[in-house]
């Protein structure tokens, strides 16, 4: 079965400099969510979109910004990065119906020196 | 401050023993409760879920067992096999809304064989 599919799988940048993650859903799924693990942790929601509006909010800095396609994929942009930034950025779709459930890509690894 | 508590924080299991993970949630408006399996490198994969109405939900070795008086939840993996060894995370969502989830802080599993 198509999975989630999110570009780059390993990303090195520099302080101050901006990074674009990309993210492919499941075909169909009309909902797309990202979030952040950094080492050890658990995954914290940054931000979702369905039907290209962005449609909730979480603790995503003000220096990140993201957007949905009208072919349904998203992109996460940072900008300023900070060692701070330096996570796993998982990506993940679903249907909008309430019942349906979250499924995760295999992320992005970025790191920032 | 932490929504979904999660323990222990890492467990070794003998193979062919039972895997227990335990979770305590602070906000009764939750309604849906999944427990998702993380290896190295990849994202996380949604495992079994349950919603407040019923007490327990098994699917094949993996047993949900739900609480609502308590506001606890817990994992049982029967007969657990070295290849089950790997981060579990269980998390939990407010009605309508099962892609923006609250994570556990996540226990890592070791089966010996």
């Amino acid at each position: 079965a198509a999975g989630v599919i999110q570009s780059p799988r390993h990303l090195i940048k520099e302080k101050r400099e901006t990074a674009t993650l990309k993210c492919y859903p499941i075909p169909r799924h009309d909902t797309v969510y990202w979030y952040q693990q950094g080492p050890g942790q658990d995954p914290q929601f940054l931000i979702s979109f369905y039907e290209k509006m962005q449609s909730d909010k979480g603790s995503i800095p003000d220096r990140f910004s993201a957007q949905q396609f009208s072919d349904y994929h998203s992109e996460l942009n940072m900008s300023s990065l900070e060692l701070g930034d330096s996570a796993l950025y998982f990506c993940a779709s679903k249907r909008q119906a309430s019942n349906s459930p979250l499924h995760f890509g295999n992320g992005t690894r970025l790191t920032v020196t | 401050q932490q929504q979904v508590k999660q323990s222990p924080q890492s467990l070794i299991v003998q193979k062919g023993g039972i895997s227990i993970i335990n979770c305590a949630y602070e906000n009764t408006a939750f309604d849906y409760f999944p427990w998702y399996q993380q290896f190295p490198g990849k994202g996380p994969a949604l495992l079994i879920a349950i919603r407040p109405d019923v007490s327990e939900k098994k699917e094949g070795r993996f047993t949900i067992s739900f609480n609502k008086s308590a506001k606890q939840f817990s994992l049982h993996i029967m007969d657990s096999q070295p290849g089950d060894s790997a981060t579990y995370f269980c998390a939990a969502s407010r009605p309508g809304n099962t892609g923006k989830l609250i994570f556990g802080q996540g226990t890592t599993l070791q089966v010996k064989p």
